[in-house]
């Protein structure tokens, strides 16, 4: 059971648009920065955003974050193939003193 | 280049300990937090333990708390995770991750590649 609630699955049409949400609470996401992962299959996690919704050096501006209270969004525009992978949500838990991730959702271009 | 090359992983019977190490280039790592992040086989991330840019400030997950040891050399350019009393659920790809800021809280920017532990008779 991981902290931060995430859709297991979402798919969409090359071209397209997707988000993925990530729920938390007021001791992780609402009090801290979120970042998201992007893990393609057989590889390490690679960071996708960082700080909500900065993106950092060479990740192009297909990929947006965003967050609101204890809610976080990853938007993914113009969807390719190679966008396929396994995106989690990750941030600090205030009262854990702990990271804490969601449990991920695997993104299919269909 | 930062670079991240974890070692140590491996078989292990439940009860045993290993220790994973984690050399570091590219970067000042006395400079940067530095954390351990687990995938079981077919999981998903699971935060293990941090430790801040000075050394002196760590923090663990409940699940390993007690068991697991993070440390660094920054004279050496080493992350080391002890861990002791491992438990099949201990199962899992150790990462290795550079943190963005001094602090655990601050994102992972660099990972290496992992090291397998597998924990069983």
């Amino acid at each position: 059971q991981s902290v931060l609630t995430q859709p297991p699955s979402v798919s969409a049409a090359p071209g397209q648009k997707v988000t993925i949400s990530c729920s938390g609470s007021s001791s992780n996401i609402g009090d801290n920065y979120v970042s998201w992962y992007q893990q393609l299959p057989g590889t390490a996690p690679k960071l996708l955003i960082y700080d909500n919704n900065k993106r950092p050096s060479g990740i192009p501006d297909r990929f947006s974050g965003s967050k609101s209270g204890t809610s976080a969004t990853l938007g993914i525009t113009g969807l390719q193939t190679g966008d396929e992978a396994d995106y989690y949500c990750g941030t600090w838990d205030s009262s854990l003193s702990a990271g804490v991730f969601g449990g991920g959702t695997k993104l299919t271009v269909l | 280049e930062v670079q991240l090359l974890e070692s140590g992983g491996g078989l292990v019977q439940p009860g045993g300990s290993l220790r994973l190490s984690c050399a570091a280039s590219g970067f000042t790592l006395s400079s940067y937090a530095m954390s351990w992040v687990r995938q079981a086989p077919g999981k998903g991330l699971e935060w293990v333990s941090g430790i801040s840019g000075s050394g002196g400030s760590t923090n663990y997950a409940d699940s390993v708390k007690g068991r697991f040891t993070i440390s660094r050399d920054n004279s050496k350019n080493t992350v080391h995770l002890q861990m002791n009393s491992l438990r099949a659920e201990d199962t899992a790809v150790y990462y290795c991750a550079k943190r963005s800021g001094s602090y655990s809280s601050s994102s992972a920017d660099y990972w290496g590649q992992g090291t397998l532990v597998t924990v069983s008779s």
